[in-house]
Parts: structure tokens; C-alpha cells; sequence
């Protein structure tokens, strides 16, 4: 079955480094692909998306993603980690045209 | 800019009874998904309308059922709650263009309990 793996249920980092978090998605078939953001009690978020043009994607806040057909990923990043950056982080993929398949979820922590 | 618009935003229940939950997508949008994200889970799809007809069926239980009006906005109806459909149910919008996936956009979802 199709499937959609985050490695990693929480991460941690201080303010200012780095941060990634990680994506892999099972198919042989590009899919669409999509990072969303949920704070506490709130919707969800669109970050950015994939849809099969270029394979460094920018989103909003300071965050992208770099697809990787060869390893079947899609990481997100972010160079330099803000205090508001602390909340959920879903990766979610659509292979027929609809429907989204989410990960289990990231909860991002980010302390001083 | 519009946003997707649910309601309620909170619904308490009793087991055995019913409840009601409205999504009003992004004015133009033609296409609306519903998801139940249970605590600590990842959303999980239940359904979804194209132009009023439904497109795409997930594991919604035969508890409930939902459509699109002609306004384009939808309506999940449950019956006979059970403690486990306590949820945060997510409502989102799209338009799909040529056939080909955009971007769903998420409503703030109706948060659901049951006593």
C-alpha cells in the first residue's frame, strides 16, 4: 500500500539552528507532495508544495523542501529555527489527483 | 483573502445522538474534502464532492453520511455518536483545474466530543 513515513514523532533544536524534517513517501510514481503546519487547536497550514516542476521548492515562513525521486523524499528544512516555528508538521501526498495521505506528524520544539 | 469557513468551530454530544457539521469552502472552489484527525493522530480523508457529486470515499463509517448543496458548501452528518468519533474534523477546499491536483486549502475545523 501506498504510505507516507516521518521519521522522527518530535524534534528538537535550539533557536537559530537548523531544521529538517524528514519526509519519505512509498511509489513508484512521483506523487504530489505537500508540508503543512498546525499550531495547537488550529487547521492546517499550507508551507509549500510539489508538483512536479522545479525539485527545490520554497514555502512561506523561511522553509523549503528538496525533492529527491532517487530516495523518495521530501525533506523541509530551514536554515535558521524561530520561536514561532514550534508546532506540528505534517508531510502529506496525493497520487490520484484528490484525496491527501498524511505522515504521522512532527512536533517541532524550539527552545533558547 | 476568503478562507474555508466550518461549523460549528466545538460540538458536544451524547452517545447515541446526532450531530451536524457545516464546511463552506473558498468562494469558486468546486471540490470539498472531509478528514477526522483522532488525538495525537494524522488526519485521516473520509470523503469528498466534486460539483456536488462525491468523488472519493475514504473510511467513513456507514454512520455517516455527507453532501454538497448547490452552494457549493457541504454538510457531514453522524448518527449514533460513539465515544470514538471524538475528533477534530477538518473541512478543505480545492479547485480542480484540468483534472490535476491543486492545493487543498483547510478550514479550522469543528472539534467534536462525545460524552
Amino acid at each position: 500500500a501506498q504510505s507516507v513515513t516521518q521519521l522522527g514523532s518530535h524534534v528538537s533544536v535550539s533557536e537559530g539552528a537548523l531544521v529538517l524534517l524528514r519526509c519519505n513517501y512509498s511509489s513508484s510514481v512521483p506523487p504530489y507532495l505537500f508540508w503543512y503546519v498546525q499550531y495547537p487547536n488550529q487547521g492546517l497550514q499550507l508551507l509549500l508544495k510539489y508538483t512536479s516542476a522545479a525539485t527545490l521548492v520554497k514555502g512561506i515562513n523561511g522553509f523549503e523542501a528538496e525533492f529527491k525521486k532517487s530516495e523518495t523524499s521530501f525533506h523541509l528544512t530551514k536554515p535558521s529555527a524561530h520561536m514561532s516555528d514550534a508546532a506540528e508538521y505534517f508531510c502529506a501526498v496525493s497520487w490520484s489527483g484528490g484525496k491527501l495521505t498524511f505522515g504521522q506528524g512532527t512536533i517541532l520544539t524550539v527552545h533558547p | 483573502a476568503a478562507g474555508v469557513i466550518q461549523s460549528p468551530r466545538h460540538l458536544i454530544k451524547e452517545k447515541r445522538e446526532t450531530a451536524t457539521l457545516k464546511c463552506y469552502p473558498i468562494p469558486r472552489h468546486d471540490t470539498v474534502y472531509w478528514y477526522q484527525q483522532g488525538p495525537g493522530q494524522d488526519p485521516q480523508f473520509l470523503i469528498s464532492f466534486y460539483e456536488k457529486m462525491q468523488s472519493d470515499k475514504g473510511s467513513i463509517p456507514d454512520r455517516f453520511s455527507a453532501q454538497q448543496f448547490s452552494d457549493y458548501h457541504s454538510e457531514l452528518n453522524m448518527s449514533s455518536l460513539e465515544l470514538g468519533d471524538s475528533a477534530l474534523y477538518f473541512c478543505a477546499s480545492s479547485l480542480l483545474a484540468g483534472g490535476q491536483t491543486d492545493t487543498q486549502y483547510f478550514g479550522p475545523g469543528t472539534r467534536l466530543t462525545v460524552l
